[in-house]
C-alpha cells in the first residue's frame, strides 16, 4: 500500500520549453504532496508544500512563477518547470502524505535541459 | 517489482539506548543506498554506501552496506531526544533514469 508514481520517469527538453511532470498516489488519498529537488551529493531540497485544492506553499528562494504546482485532486499534484534552462536540470521527487503525516516518496523523475 | 523494506516501522526508546534501524531491498540495477533523516521538512542527507562491508561513521551514526544479502542498517548510539525522526532508507538505481527508491521509514522515538 502507500505508492506513489512519478511520470515521466525521464524527460529531456529544449531550453525555454515547459515541462510537466505528474506525481500520483495510487492507493490512497493524498491530502498533502511535497515536491523536492536534489541536489549534488545526494541532499534534498524541499521546493513546495501542495495542499488539495488551495494554492502550494512555496520555500524560500523557489520561484512560484517558475514552478507551478497544481493539486487539483486528492491523487494528483503536477509540477511545471517553465521556461526551462539547463541549470534546471535535476532530479525532481515528490512525496505525499494521506491520513497520518508518513511521507511516501515517488521514484523521481530526471529533467535534462539541452 | 523494486522494494526497499524499512523496518521496525516505528521504535520508542530512551536517552542513552542503542538503536538498530533496518533496510532491506529488491532492485535491479543497484548503484547505491542512501540514509536520510526527516525531522520537520527536507530530508537531510546521513550516508551513502556502494560497497559491501565498510562502514560509514558520523559521531554516532553509523552504517553499513551488505549487497550479498540485501540489507544496511543504521546504528545509532547513546541516543539523545534530537535523535527523534523518521530515517528513510533509499536505493538509487544506475542507468540513465538513476530512480530513486524510498523505503516508508521508521520512526524513532526517543524519550528523556
Amino acid at each position: 500500500g502507500a505508492v506513489v508514481s512519478q511520470h515521466p520517469s525521464r524527460v529531456i527538453c529544449k531550453s525555454g520549453t515547459s515541462v510537466k511532470i505528474e506525481c500520483r498516489s495510487l492507493d490512497f488519498q493524498a491530502t498533502t504532496m511535497f515536491w523536492y529537488r536534489q541536489f549534488p551529493k545526494q541532499s534534498l531540497m524541499l521546493m513546495a508544500t501542495s495542499n488539495e485544492g488551495s494554492k502550494a506553499t512555496y520555500e524560500q528562494g523557489v520561484e512560484k512563477d517558475k514552478f507551478l504546482i497544481n493539486h487539483a485532486s486528492l491523487t494528483l499534484s503536477t509540477l511545471t518547470v517553465t521556461s526551462a534552462h539547463p541549470e534546471d536540470s535535476s532530479f525532481y521527487i515528490c512525496s505525499a502524505t494521506g491520513v497520518t503525516d508518513t511521507q511516501y516518496f515517488g521514484p523521481g523523475t530526471r529533467l535534462t535541459v539541452l | 517489482e523494486d522494494k526497499v523494506v524499512q523496518s521496525p516501522l516505528s521504535l520508542v526508546v530512551h536517552e542513552g539506548d542503542t538503536v538498530t534501524l533496518n533496510c532491506s531491498y529488491e532492485v535491479t540495477n543497484f548503484r547505491s543506498l542512501l540514509w536520510y533523516k526527516q525531522e520537520k521538512k527536507a530530508p537531510t542527507f546521513l550516508f551513502m554506501l556502494t560497497s559491501s562491508g565498510i562502514e560509514k561513521k558520523s559521531g554516532r551514526l553509523s552504517s553499513i552496506l551488505d549487497k550479498k544479502e540485501l540489507f544496511s542498517i543504521l546504528n545509532i548510539t547513546a541516543t539523545q531526544t534530537g535523535d527523534s525522526a523518521v530515517y528513510l532508507c533509499a536505493v538509487e538505481q544506475g542507468g540513465s533514469q538513476g530512480n530513486l527508491i524510498f523505503g516508508k521509514g521508521t520512526k524513532l522515538s526517543v524519550k528523556p
